[in-house]
This record gives C-alpha cells, sequence and structure tokens, in this order.
C-alpha cells in the first residue's frame, strides 16, 4: 500500500521561529491535507490542495502541493505557543472512498 | 453547526468481547469514514459509508463492522477484540457539496482491551 514518510519526526523550536515540514509519497496523489492534532484530540483540518502546483495560505501556515504529486511542504511562520502539537499530512490516490493515507506526523514543541 | 461528536469518549473491554462506537457526523455532511490511530501513529483508514452503505475499505478484517443510518451517524461494530485494537477510533464526515476526501474528523474514541 501507499507510503506517506513524513519529516521532521520533531522539531524543538524557539518561540517566533519558522517552521518547515514536508511529506513524500512513493505513489502519486490526487489530494494533500494537513492536520493538526492536540493531546486527547482529533485531527482538525489546517489546509487542503487538490491541484498539483498549488500554494494555498491560512493565516501563517502556507502549504504547497508538489509538481510531482508525490510530495508536500507546509511551513509555519512565527511560531507561537499555541503551535505546538502534532502534524500530519494526509493524502489520497483515488475517489473519497479510498479514504487517506496519513503520515506519521511531526511533533511540534517550543522552547519559550 | 455542530462538529462531528463521538461516544463514549473512553472504553474498556476484555480480549473476545464486542464493542459499538457512534458517530454523530457534522450538520449536512452525508458521508462518514472510521479511522484507528495506534498510539504515536498516524490513523488508519478503517471505511467509508455513504447513503447508508459501506463504499470503501481499508485493510482491516471482517470482525470489524459498520453501519450508517437516515440521519447520517455512524457506528463502528469491532467483534472478538484483541489486545492490538487498542487505539484511538476516529470518524470524520464530508460534506456533498465538497470533495469527500476533505475529511473533518471528531475527538474519537479511546479503547482498551485488556
Amino acid at each position: 500500500g501507499q507510503q506517506l514518510n513524513q519529516s521532521p519526526q520533531s522539531m524543538f523550536i524557539q518561540e517566533g521561529e519558522d517552521v518547515s515540514m514536508n511529506c513524500t509519497s512513493s505513489s502519486i496523489f490526487n489530494t494533500w491535507l494537513w492536520y493538526k492534532q492536540d493531546p486527547g484530540e482529533g485531527p482538525v483540518l489546517l489546509i487542503a490542495l487538490y491541484k498539483a502546483g498549488e500554494l494555498t495560505s491560512n493565516g501563517r501556515l502556507t502549504a504547497q502541493f508538489g509538481i510531482t504529486r508525490k510530495d508536500s511542504f507546509l511551513n509555519i511562520s512565527a511560531s507561537i505557543p499555541s503551535d505546538v502539537g502534532i502534524y500530519f499530512c494526509a493524502g489520497q490516490t483515488g475517489g473519497g472512498a479510498d479514504g487517506l493515507t496519513f503520515g506519521k506526523g511531526t511533533h511540534l514543541i517550543i522552547q519559550p | 453547526e455542530t462538529g462531528v461528536t463521538q461516544s463514549p469518549t473512553h472504553l474498556i473491554k476484555t480480549r473476545g468481547q464486542q464493542v459499538t462506537l457512534r458517530c454523530s457526523s457534522q450538520s449536512g455532511h452525508n458521508t462518514v469514514s472510521w479511522y484507528q490511530q495506534a498510539l504515536g501513529q498516524g490513523p488508519q483508514f478503517i471505511f467509508q459509508y455513504y447513503r447508508e452503505e459501506e463504499n470503501g475499505r481499508g485493510n482491516f478484517p471482517p470482525r470489524f463492522s459498520g453501519l450508517q443510518f437516515p440521519n447520517y451517524s455512524s457506528e463502528l461494530n469491532v467483534n472478538a477484540l484483541e489486545l492490538d485494537d487498542s487505539a484511538l477510533y476516529l470518524c470524520a464526515s464530508s460534506h456533498p457539496g465538497q470533495r469527500s476526501d476533505t475529511q473533518y474528523f471528531g475527538p474519537g474514541t479511546r479503547l482498551t482491551v485488556l
């Protein structure tokens, strides 16, 4: 089955720094999604990408759908304490009935 | 507009028992998907329901089954529980006016199998 490689596994940064994480796949994806999950909660959708090359922003967050359709990245600018959490990339190869394939997550830790 | 809700929040069962988890989709969302999230891992797709029928399934055995009701709410049933079934079970819904791969998650049910 498809595999999503998400990196880095964890990040320790200072408040105010910019953050970058990425996801690569062995298969072509038609959709890339980025989620954030806090402890004891379900994932919250941050950004959805539907076209190769698409660059989309949501406040301080920016994500891009790679041209090869096998990768995506998420940037967070000027990190703040509430950005702490686990960020997941997710993709889908076909129609909605295939379900989403998730990466293993990037654990973001912000040092004051 | 209410989000996706799930019940119960926590559940403890013993090996061999059966369990039913429940999900109410976000208002107006007619497609419901279920995912299993083991500790330290990303969610894994179990199956999806649309118009009260299963229309997609991941790599899970038949002892994982589900239902969707006319009001779009859904149940996940797991028979003959195994220790490895201990996980966070997530329900996600999507809106008919959006792509079905744009999914919104509930808070999950934490299942512990002893």
